[in-house]
């Protein structure tokens, strides 16, 4: 059975600190990798996806992966007040196959 | 550029009826999926559909079922409702099956 595993949190961060938010997998054969951050009552939003070893950023965010230790984690620089959400990790096998996610991570960051 | 529209935003029926949900990708989008999100968890796949055809179903009864239509629009049927079905129901579109796929606002369904 395929499984994502995220720390459920709740991450609690100061307003100008690193976020770092992980997530691992089962499946060996897993290609793509996304991020998604969804506000309480909102529907997930794309922020990041990857699908090669190592880092790729995008603003004030990275996110990494690690194939061979199966994990992939998303770094949130500079955090805001407004990046508090829960934030989905979503893993798929290869191109057609479905989303397969994990249960979020959520993130608290006070000012 | 309109994002995924899903339609309606919330719903309430009892037991036993039957529901349709619907939604429009974002233009160009041929693959349409289907996903329901349970309050604390992750969403779960339903249905992916692709130039029409199913791609792949998930883990739920044969109560669910869905279509694409050849606007590429999509509709999710749920039979026989159980108060278990009460859930965020979210659409997702992308290019082709291996691209990122974007979410809709989803609909609310409450089962009474």
């Amino acid at each position: 059975q395929k499984e994502v595993e995220q720390n459920s949190g709740p991450l609690s961060v100061p307003e100008g600190a690193i976020a770092s938010l992980n997530c691992t997998y089962s499946d060996r054969g897993s290609q793509s990798f996304f991020w998604y951050r969804q506000y309480s009552g909102k529907s997930p939003e794309l922020i990041m996806f990857i699908y090669s070893n190592g880092d790729k950023e995008d603003g004030r965010f990275t996110a990494q992966l690690n194939k061979a230790s199966q994990y992939v984690s998303l770094l949130i620089r500079d955090s805001q007040p407004s990046d508090s959400a829960t934030y989905l990790c979503a893993v798929k096998l290869e191109g057609g196959t479905p989303l397969v996610f994990g249960k979020g991570t959520r993130l608290s960051v006070i000012a | 550029d309109a994002g995924v529209t899903q339609s309606p935003t919330h719903l309430i029926k009892t037991r036993g009826q039957h529901v349709t949900l619907r939604c429009s990708p974002i233009s160009g989008h041929k693959s349409v999926s289907w996903y329901q999100q349970v309050l604390g968890q992750g969403p779960q796949f339903i249905f992916q559909y692709y130039e029409k055809e199913e791609r792949g179903r998930g883990n739920f009864p044969d109560r669910f079922s869905a279509r694409q239509f050849p606007n590429y629009s999509s509709e999710l049927n749920v039979n026989a409702l159980l108060l278990g079905d009460s859930a965020l129901y979210l659409c997702a579109s992308s290019l082709g099956t291996p691209q990122p796929q974007h979410f809709g606002d989803g609909t609310r369904l409450s089962i009474l």
